[in-house]
C-alpha cells in the first residue's frame, strides 16, 4: 500500500541557509500535517492544509512557511536556519479531518543545522 | 486546551512479560480522539490504535490490548508476553474536534524489552 513520501529523508544545513522539505500524502488523502520532533521529545504540531487551504495552525516559527499544492503535496519551506530547530520533521496525512483511519506518518526528514 | 501525560519515561522488562504504559489525558471538550503510536529507533511513527470518546469498549488486537476508561481520563496500552521487538518509545495523542485535529502528544515512554 502506498505510503506518506517525504524527501529528502536527510538534510544538512549551515546556519542562517534555507531548506525545503517535500511530503506526498496517500493518494485520495486531502488532509496534510507537519510536526517537529526535537531530540528526545515528543512531536509538536506545526501546520496543517485541509483541500489546499491552511486548516490549523500551531507553534511554527515566522521563519518557516508552508503549503499545499493542487497535486496535493506539500512543502515546508525553512528560511534564516538555527541550530535549534535540528529535529526530525514528520508529515502525516488523512483521508478526514479527524484522523479516521489514524493519521499516517512518513518516515520523516533528519534536518541538521550546522 | 488539552493535555496528554505519560508519567512513565522508561520502562524494562523481560521478555515474555506483560508491560502496561499509562496515559492520561486533560480535556473538557465531549467529543474526542486518542491514540497510540510506536516509534521503534528506525525513528518512524506507527499507527497502532484510534478511538473516540463515545466508545469505551477495551480493544485487543493479538498481543496488545487498550483499556480506556473516561471516569480516570486513562487510555493505558498494555503488551502481552513482551518481544525485544516491542523495545521502541511509545505516544499516547489526543486530538479535539474543536482545535482543527491536531495531535497533542505525551512526553512518550521509552520501552525497552530484554532478552
Amino acid at each position: 500500500a502506498a505510503g506518506v513520501i517525504q524527501s529528502p529523508r536527510h538534510l544538512i544545513k549551515e546556519k542562517r541557509e534555507t531548506a525545503t522539505l517535500k511530503c506526498y500524502p496517500i493518494p485520495r488523502h486531502d488532509t496534510v500535517y507537519w510536526y517537529q520532533q526535537g531530540p528526545g521529545q515528543d512531536p509538536q504540531f506545526l501546520i496543517s492544509f485541509y483541500e489546499k487551504m491552511q486548516s490549523d495552525k500551531g507553534s511554527i516559527p515566522d521563519r518557516f512557511s508552508a503549503q499545499q499544492f493542487s497535486d496535493y503535496h506539500s512543502e515546508l519551506n525553512m528560511s534564516s536556519l538555527e541550530l535549534g530547530d535540528s529535529a526530525l520533521y514528520f508529515c502525516a496525512s488523512s483521508w478526514d479531518r479527524w484522523g479516521g483511519d489514524g493519521y499516517t506518518f512518513g518516515s520523516g526528514t533528519r534536518l541538521t543545522v550546522v | 486546551a488539552q493535555k496528554v501525560t505519560q508519567a512513565q519515561t522508561e520502562i524494562s522488562v523481560v521478555e515474555k512479560e506483560d508491560v502496561t504504559l499509562d496515559c492520561v489525558y486533560e480535556t473538557r471538550d465531549t467529543t474526542y480522539y486518542l491514540f497510540w503510536y510506536k516509534q521503534p529507533p528506525s525513528g518512524e511513527l506507527v499507527f497502532l490504535i484510534r478511538r473516540n470518546s463515545f466508545d469505551e469498549q477495551n480493544e485487543i488486537s493479538g498481543r496488545y490490548s487498550w483499556n480506556f476508561q473516561k471516569s480516570t481520563s486513562s487510555f493505558n496500552f498494555t503488551i502481552t508476553a513482551s518481544q525485544v521487538v516491542d523495545s521502541a518509545v511509545y505516544f499516547c495523542a489526543l486530538s479535539l474536534e474543536t482545535s482543527g485535529s491536531r495531535l497533542t502528544f505525551g512526553e512518550g515512554t521509552q520501552l525497552t524489552v530484554n532478552p
